[in-house]
């Protein structure tokens, strides 16, 4: 079946603007994850969805950020007031079902620039 | 506490060869421990993983070497191949929290 899918795959925006990026998690999978990966190094823990609640969001770096999944499924990480700092790759992964148990499967990514 | 250190950063092997990845980590809490693939362009993807009870897992040409007494544990690639150039990150995890502390990745190399 058709694995974790993020759009779009490359998003280039300016300072100051708002973005939105996508998350299309495998089909019966409850737990959904973001994360961040910046050049170099490994990805870095955002939030984690457990369906439609975000049930761990300690990694956001500050209110910029912010990530919903309203319907259990599909997650959208939001930024607003977009900084130059946050250009990265943005993974999502999902799970079956939380927890060590649940093989975590990652997405392709998107890959934020800010200019 | 949290971090997870790994190390070379990069490796260059011959065909054949064997590539040894190393990482070491302090949070004693941890208990699981996976080793992920990433190709370029590509979402990383578990390749193999170990739990602390056990001190090696092998699938393949994949072993995992661990030691919980010295806080570390080793990624082993027998007979390398091309196809196995690629970043390696290794993770820990912790029950209860599911958010993984990825290492800083190693970019293998593998000549033909």
């Amino acid at each position: 079946g058709a694995g974790v899918s993020q759009t779009p795959s490359n998003k280039v925006t300016e300072k100051g603007k708002y973005v939105e990026l996508r998350c299309d998690p495998i089909s019966g999978h409850t737990a959904l994850y973001w994360y961040r990966q910046s050049l170099g190094q490994g990805p870095e823990f955002l939030i984690y969805f457990q369906g439609t609640g975000a049930a761990d969001d300690s990694g956001l770096p500050n209110d910029r950020f912010f990530a919903v999944r309203p319907e259990g499924s599909v997650s959208t990480l939001k930024i607003q007031r977009t900084e130059r700092g946050d250009s990265a790759v943005y993974l999502c992964a999902s799970s079956l079902q939380a927890g060590t148990n649940g093989e975590q499967f990652f997405g392709p990514g998107t890959r934020l620039t800010v200019l | 506490q949290q971090q997870v250190k790994q190390s070379p950063q990069s490796l260059i092997v011959q065909k054949g060869g064997i590539s040894i990845i190393n990482c070491a980590y302090e949070n004693t809490a941890f208990d699981y421990f996976p080793w992920y693939q990433q190709f370029p362009g590509k979402g990383p993807a578990l390749l193999i993983a170990i739990r602390p009870d056990v001190s090696e897992k092998k699938e393949g040409r994949f072993t995992i070497s661990f030691n919980k007494s010295a806080k570390q544990f080793s990624l082993h690639i027998m007979d390398s191949q091309p196809g196995d150039s690629a970043t390696y990150f290794c993770a820990a995890d912790f029950s209860g929290t599911y958010k993984y502390i990825f290492g800083t990745g190693t970019r293998l190399k593998v000549l033909a």
